[in-house]
């Protein structure tokens, strides 16, 4: 079946302007999460989706960040104002049912932003 | 808080050696511990994860990781190395209280030579 799919694959913006990033889950999975991983690094947390419920937000690094996932499926993390530090690659995963710690994360292919 | 370290930001092997990639975690609680792969232009994928059953836990494409708790590790192991194993793997782990996070190494970029 389908896979987590992320788009646009690849993002390129001048400093100062908005981008949104999106993610379209697996189908019927409850729970949705953002990572942002920098060159060289592992995935951080950004935020995390219940359904509709933005239950988690606290790994978003400033409020120029902002995700919604309004029916409960596909989600949008926008950026606004954005600056170089913010280039990295935003990967988009999903599981099955509460977000339960042991769970597996369905990932997918990430969106890369480069911002100039 | 907890947090993962992974030992060697690259390693190389010969294809038919053996794999260890080492990996390290804090945490005040039993963790859930994880090893992904990712491989260039796509997302991470699962090869294992430790769910507090058995310690040795095997994974996809013939790789296994065991359980220490005495030493906090969870090291990656592969008995011989095939060229299709050249990726960067990522160790994580996250809590039985932790809910939604899960941390991440800083990965090991993993070589397989001819």
């Amino acid at each position: 079946g389908a896979g987590v799919s992320q788009s646009p694959r690849y993002k390129v913006a001048k400093r100062g302007q908005d981008v949104a990033l999106r993610c379209d889950p697996i189908s019927g999975h409850v729970s949705l999460f953002w990572y942002q991983q920098a060159l060289g690094q592992g995935p951080e947390f950004l935020t995390y989706f219940q359904n509709e419920a933005q239950l988690d937000k606290s790994g978003l690094p400033s409020d120029r960040f902002f995700a919604e996932r309004p029916e409960g499926s596909v989600s949008t993390l926008k950026i606004q104002r954005t600056q170089q530090e913010d280039s990295a690659v935003y990967l988009c995963a999903s599981s099955l049912t509460s977000g339960r710690a042991q769970e597996t994360q369905y990932f997918g292919p990430g969106t890369r932003l480069l911002v100039l | 808080a907890q947090s993962v370290t992974q030992l060697g930001s690259h390693v190389s092997v010969s294809e038919g050696a053996l794999v260890l990639l080492r990996c390290n975690y804090s945490s005040s609680v039993p963790p859930y511990l994880f090893w992904y792969v990712q491989y260039p232009n796509q997302g991470l994928q699962l090869l294992l994860k430790y769910t507090s059953a058995a310690t040795l836990v095997k994974g996809i494409n013939g790789f296994e990781a065991e359980f220490k708790k005495s030493e906090t590790s969870f090291h990656l192991t592969k008995p011989s190395a095939h060229m299709s194993d050249a990726a960067e793997y990522f160790c994580a782990v996250s809590e039985h209280t932790g809910g939604f996070k899960t941390i991440f190494g800083a990965g090991t970029r993993l070589f397989v030579k001819a």
